[in-house]
């Protein structure tokens, strides 16, 4: 059974940092590429960022370039998201996502995680 | 980048009815967009990919439709399980933006 399981989220004040953990399981994590997703409270869902199987390609939303960092240990079956100078507007539930075909849309999300950044 | 504009953005139904969610693309992204469903408190689930593909275990009530800038999804016959959010997904190119949401009430 596929399974992502997200941690790290938390409560942060105005410009600290928090590194989000996606762990996977039930399928050849290397194989994928993956995604990381936010919904703010009441909002829809905003893709963050995304990174290849092998992470030679690494994309971010304009609304986090320079401040997050997406990374993979495919040894250790796992994701990372690594957000730096946190603002209120990162204030959300962060999801990691599998990419199974890189055009076929999202086919498995973890549970999420909660970011709150506010003093 | 692509902006996708789901409309309704909310919709009150029954059970029994049909139902029709439409996305527009501000410009044309072939066949790669995917359907989600989202209940309060949960992660999305994908429902369709490449348009019109439905995803494994998907009930067939489900559809979708479109190719280009022009995407619908249809509910056949709304059944209690089906109140929720739904959001439409472009995966043309990066980055790959949500539409804005469907809601689905109970009328």
């Amino acid at each position: 059974e596929v399974q992502l399981v997200e941690s790290g989220g938390g409560l942060v004040k105005p410009g600290g940092s928090l590194r989000l953990s996606c762990a996977a399981s039930g399928f050849t994590f290397s194989s994928y590429s993956m995604n990381w997703v936010r919904q703010a409270p009441g909002k829809g869902l905003e893709w963050v960022s995304s990174i290849s199987s092998s992470s030679s390609y690494i994309y971010y939303a304009d609304s986090v370039k320079g401040r997050f960092t997406i990374s993979r240990d495919n040894a250790k079956n796992s994701l990372y998201l690594q957000m730096n100078s946190l603002r209120a507007e990162d204030t959300a539930v962060y999801y990691c996502a599998r990419d199974p075909y890189g055009s076929a849309g999202f086919d498995y999300w973890g549970q999420g995680t909660l970011v709150t950044v506010s003093s | 980048d692509i902006q996708l504009t789901q409309s309704p953005s909310f919709l009150s139904a029954s059970v029994g009815d049909r139902v029709t969610i439409t996305c527009r693309a501000s410009q044309g992204i072939s066949s790669y967009l995917a359907w989600y469903q989202q209940k309060p408190g949960k992660a999305p689930k994908l429902l369709i990919y490449a348009a019109s593909t439905l995803q494994s275990g998907v009930p067939s009530r489900f559809s979708g439709s479109g190719s280009g800038t022009e995407f619908t999804l249809t509910i056949s016959s709304l059944q209690p399980e089906d109140f929720a959010t739904y959001y439409c997904q472009q995966l043309n190119s990066y980055p790959p933006d949500f539409g804005g949401g469907t809601k689905v009430e109970i009328k």
